[in-house]
């Protein structure tokens, strides 16, 4: 299993600003995720973040409003740019253990997240 | 696309009760299914998982869960409950090359 980090664990906005999630892996991996849990709902992926390349990103997400870098194989930010009240979540990366062969993508390690309150 | 629903938003027990939590999926192909849970305040963990085999899997805990093909369904199950299971579940599915789909989760809070 990964152990996983992320900072800040909690932060209140400014409406219009933007908070960087740090996201740091005790091993190295090719392949996080980042994920939004709104409050009492489920998690949505927002992109996955694969080293060396730009992220990619599901439907309903886009580069300009959540911003990823993934400079090494054990870390990951996220930004939630020019923020509303709509943006007040959980934000979560994760790291999948994706079969070899297969490509199937196996458990996933999530780290605790990161509670965002915009005002 | 995959997609997860989970019948139950909040179930309330009691101790000793038994537990059966609903989960079904939409995908036609071959798929692996899990149940992860959210303790408060803690990290999501992983209760259990299928892939193949036995479609009765056991997880920690104490807790099953029985795959049903022909229901599309993954339901979980605990035959007597503690007050330390309160917590959120979440039903999750994968397949070949895709991400991780989950359900909207069950609250369950069990009474002492």
């Amino acid at each position: 299993s990964a152990v996983i980090s992320q900072k800040p664990s909690r932060d209140i906005c400014q409406r219009g600003t933007s908070l960087t999630i740090q996201c740091q892996v005790d091993s190295q991996v090719t392949m996080m995720f980042w994920y939004r849990q709104q409050p009492g709902q489920s998690l949505t992926l927002i992109a996955t973040a694969n080293q060396g390349s730009e992220a990619t990103y599901e439907s309903g997400f886009v580069i300009d409003k959540f911003p990823i870098s993934r400079p090494n194989l054990t870390f990951s930010t996220l930004t939630v740019s020019n923020m509303s009240p709509e943006d007040s979540s959980i934000y979560l990366c994760s790291v999948p253990r994706v079969g070899q062969r297969t490509r199937t993508l196996y458990e996933q390690y999530f780290g605790p997240g990161t509670r965002l309150t915009v005002t | 696309a995959q997609s997860v629903s989970q019948h139950n938003h909040h179930v309330i027990l009691s101790e000793a009760a038994s537990l059966e939590l609903g989960c079904n999926y939409s995908y036609g192909g071959t798929v692996n299914l899990f149940w992860y849970v959210q303790y408060p305040g803690q990290h999501l963990q992983l209760l259990l998982k299928y892939f193949s085999g036995d479609p009765l899997v056991k997880g920690i805990k104490g807790f099953e869960a029985e795959f049903i093909k022909s229901k599309f369904s993954f339901n979980l199950r605990k035959p007597s409950v503690q007050w330390s299971d309160t917590a959120e579940y979440f039903c999750a599915v994968s397949s070949y090359n895709n991400d991780m789909r989950f359900g909207a989760g069950t609250r369950l809070t069990v009474k002492p």
